[in-house]
This record gives C-alpha cells, structure tokens and sequence, in this order.
C-alpha cells in the first residue's frame, strides 16, 4: 500500500529543543498538507504545498515552524525552540489537483513536548 | 464564531438505532463538503463527500442545504464498528486548498 506515509510516529522532546517531521506523500499527488490536531479538536490547516511551491501558510504557524517541500516530493515540518502548547498530532495529507482534490491523510506523528 | 460547528456529543446509541448529525458553517463562498471518519487516535479517512442534490452510500446518507448553509449525516442501522468521531469538513473557496474542520461528533453504539 503506498498511502501517505509519516516518520517519526512519536516524538518526546524537551522544551527548547528542534524536532523535523517527514512526510511522503502519495507517488502521484502534486499538493501536500500539514494540519495540527489537539484532543478533543478537529484537526486545523497550517500550510500546504503545490508540487515545491508553498502556496498558504496559516496564522497559526509562527516564525519556528517552517516546512519545506524542496523537490515537490517529501516534506519536511520543523519546529525550533520547542513549547508545551506545540504538543500535537501533526498530520500530513496529500491530494492532486483535480475535480475532487480528495485530501488523504498520513498516520501522523504525535509530538510531546515535556 | 467558530467557521464550522459540530455538536461534540457523544452520542450513545443501541445498535440498529438511525443517527443524524448537523454541521453549519459560516463562509457562504464554500465549494466542497465532506464528512471524515476518525478512530481514537487515528487519522481522519474520508467517509464520503456531500452534494446539494444529496447523496447516499449504504447506511450513510449525506445532505447539504446550501441556503442554510447546513450539512447533515444520517446513518440508519448502526452496527458497532460505526463507532468513531465524524468530522464534518468544508473546502474553502476555490483559491486555497485548506480543509477546515468542525470538532467532531463522537458515536458510540452500544450492544
């Protein structure tokens, strides 16, 4: 099965620290996604990508977030200087353009931040 | 006022029992709608997208009253595996490519 696919699953970090995600999405899907979800929430949109051209950023991912999709394949999610309230399951979804635009989404990784 | 509202719940039902969820969402210029399924720590799956001229698959039926700007979710003769957390999702306008999720409805059937 070649779905989205996610590493690390979990992470536990210290507050303070970088911590990288990688995504890979879909073969042929040209767009990719990054959403954060807390408990109890539904998940909520921090950026997303066409092909490597990151095309909308949400208020919501401040200056230490940054994700790079740098051959219009995997993506990468960092976060520097880590903070409690960064604990999350980040998820990633990919699509390809079209007439439904069907957003499938990745196991995700689960950040702990102590 | 938050962009789509979903009831939390829980709904508990028996098994066999038919549960409608409703869904609003507050941009008028949304062009796409779908319900998501979510197991307890898992990731959302696409359950099925919503149509204004309403849409059924199996046990799951889907409408969108655009008017209202009102999504619902019927499931008739729920079995125990239908328990999970629907999400009810909007696609923004036509020049993002975003989701944006409500909080979810958790169902749980019972025996």
């Amino acid at each position: 099965d070649t779905g989205v696919s996610q590493n690390p699953r979990h992470k536990i970090t210290k507050r303070g620290q970088n911590v990288t995600f990688r995504c890979d999405p879909i073969s042929e899907h040209n767009r990719l996604y990054w959403y954060r979800q807390t408990l109890g929430q539904g998940p909520e949109f921090l950026t997303y990508f066409q092909n490597e051209a990151q095309l909308e950023k949400s208020r919501l991912l401040s200056d230490r977030f940054s994700a790079e999709r740098p051959k219009g394949s995997f993506s990468t999610l960092e976060i520097q200087r880590t903070e409690q309230g960064d604990s999350a399951m980040y998820l990633c979804a990919s699509s390809l353009t079209g007439i439904t635009d069907t957003q499938y989404f990745g196991p995700g990784t689960r950040l702990t931040v102590l | 006022r938050k962009e789509v509202e979903q009831d939390p719940g829980p709904f508990n039902v028996p098994e066999g029992a038919t549960v409608a969820f409703n869904c609003t969402y507050s941009n008028s210029a949304s062009q796409s709608f779908f319900w998501y399924r979510q197991d307890c720590r898992k990731e959302p799956k696409l359950l099925m997208s919503v149509y204004s001229s309403g849409n059924e698959d199996g046990r799951f039926t889907a409408q969108l009253n655009r008017a209202s700007q009102y999504i619902s979710l019927l499931i008739r003769d729920s079995k125990l595996s239908d328990s999970a957390t629907y999400l009810c999702v909007v696609h923004g306008s036509s020049n993002t490519g975003k989701l944006i999720f409500g909080q979810g409805t958790t169902l749980q059937v019972k025996p």
